[in-house]
């Protein structure tokens, strides 16, 4: 079945710990994005990629990072987790990024919890 | 700043037609979004407005002015399905999408 594929669905982490949620999509879509949603709040935007090979910083990008190797994959990884952290990460992607990008496709969650 | 408002919670009836409003305040506007989130589920793609006037798909339709910097989203014939968050979202002059925080939508029998 064609989309986005993310791992874990859940995990719970000990502060400090280092964590890597993976991103995998089908589509071929040059563009990627992670976004963490919390309560009462809208998706927020951490981390993007335009197309395989470039990234960029998002609304809060601080203590993530993400790389963009090839087109499928777009792993978030959180070097040292805060308790701040703790929130429900999707990933999602579009045909194009910038002015082309359009309807994004999510993926079905990673919901972390920071201890 | 950038803003997108829509009210927290609604609450309609199974058969009925509610309307979910939208504003906003962006530095710019290449198009609004609608989203229909299921609790515990991803956010799927409901429909897109970038001119004024309105959209309809089905059951859904959704408005948009951006004189007002407002925007609607319309549903009829409710179904107990319908019961999910809808999310509205802005594309900017950066093309970077500003979310709204969601509707619930609470379908009653």
């Amino acid at each position: 079945i064609a989309g986005i594929t993310q791992a874990p669905t859940s995990q719970i982490l000990a502060a400090g710990r280092r964590m890597t949620l993976r991103c995998t999509q089908d589509m071929r879509h040059n563009a990627m994005y992670w976004y963490r949603q919390d309560l009462g709040l809208g998706l927020r935007l951490i981390h993007y990629s335009n197309t395989a090979g470039t990234t960029g910083k998002g609304e809060v990008p601080d203590g993530y990072s993400v790389s963009r190797a090839n087109t499928d994959d777009f792993p978030l990884t959180l070097a040292s987790a805060v308790p701040s952290q703790t929130s429900v990460y999707f990933c999602a992607s579009s045909e194009g990024g910038g002015a082309g990008a359009n309807v994004l496709t999510f993926g079905a969650g990673s919901r972390l919890t920071v201890l | 700043g950038q803003n997108i408002d829509q009210p927290t919670e609604m609450t309609a009836t199974e058969g009925a037609i509610v309307q979910i409003n939208c504003t906003y305040q962006t530095s710019g506007f290449n198009g609004l979004f609608w989203y229909q989130q299921h609790a515990g589920e991803a956010p799927t793609f409901l429909s897109y407005n970038v001119l004024d006037g309105l959209e309809e798909k089905g059951r859904f339709s959704s408005f948009l002015s951006r004189s007002k910097g407002y925007s609607y989203l319309l549903l009829k014939e409710l179904q107990m399905k319908d019961s999910a968050s809808y999310l509205c979202a802005v594309r900017d002059s950066n093309y970077q999408l500003i979310w709204g925080a969601g509707t619930k939508l609470i379908i009653k029998p």
